[in-house]
């Protein structure tokens, strides 16, 4: 049972454009959505993560948008470089944080 | 440098050969977990760990122990591995009262033959 869907699984974008990645989580009791960001032949890195009681949170080109009613959340990469090149994981973590749930990844390429 | 490191970064064994991955962690965190990356299932928890001596399951734990002895060490045990245990391990750890802010180490590329 998959609790949480990413979309897509893998997404190519132009240099300067916006890469959208798309999460819907099941369980109404998660109450922290992180992040995270991977680099070919590393661990997972935070990235940035969001509570239930905003509606988006922003920090540089990355911004998180969440819809409680809808049970889904968003990466937003603005101005996408080449750097940005990674896969990353929507996660969803129930209070206390110790069981996360990642969703299964999506594989951005940004085209210099 | 604050880190999570394991050992071995990489290892092919063969069936029902047992073998330790080992994790440890330098930043004091009381909780510390291990998961497994496969394609297109993205990373599933395999046992976590609040502290010394308390440990817990994960979704998929079939196959695995883990021990707690110490607060930096978080070793992986594998029993008799099988193929289908082929996997990336992160191992990962974070403070007690922020445990949904993972630190994750390097990985571990397992293969069983």
């Amino acid at each position: 049972q998959q609790q949480v869907k990413q979309s897509p699984q893998s997404l190519i974008v132009q240099k300067g454009g916006i890469s959208i990645i798309n999460c819907a989580y099941e369980n109404t009791a998660f109450d922290y959505f992180p992040w995270y960001q991977q680099f070919p032949g590393k661990g997972p890195a935070l990235l940035i993560a969001i509570r239930p009681d905003v509606s988006e949170k922003k920090e540089g080109r990355f911004t998180i948008s969440f819809n409680k009613s809808a049970k889904q959340f968003s990466l937003h990469i603005m101005d996408s470089q080449p750097g940005d090149s990674a896969t990353y994981f929507c996660a969803a973590s129930p209070p206390g944080g110790f069981k996360t749930i990642f969703g299964a990844g999506t594989r951005l390429f940004v085209k210099a | 440098e604050a880190q999570v490191t394991q050992n071995p970064r990489y290892l092919i064994t063969v069936t029902g050969k047992k073998l330790t991955v080992t994790c440890s962690q330098n930043m004091n965190h009381e909780y510390m977990s291990w998961y497994r990356q496969d394609p297109g299932l993205g990373l599933r928890q395999i046992y976590y760990s609040m502290n010394v001596e308390v440990t817990d399951k994960g979704d998929v734990p079939e196959g695995y122990k883990v021990s707690r002895k110490e607060k930096r060490n978080f070793p992986l045990i594998l029993e008799s591995p099988s193929p289908n245990q082929t996997s990336l391990y992160f191992c990962a750890s974070s403070s007690i009262d922020r445990a949904y802010e993972q630190y994750f180490g390097p990985g571990t590329r397992l293969t069983v033959t």
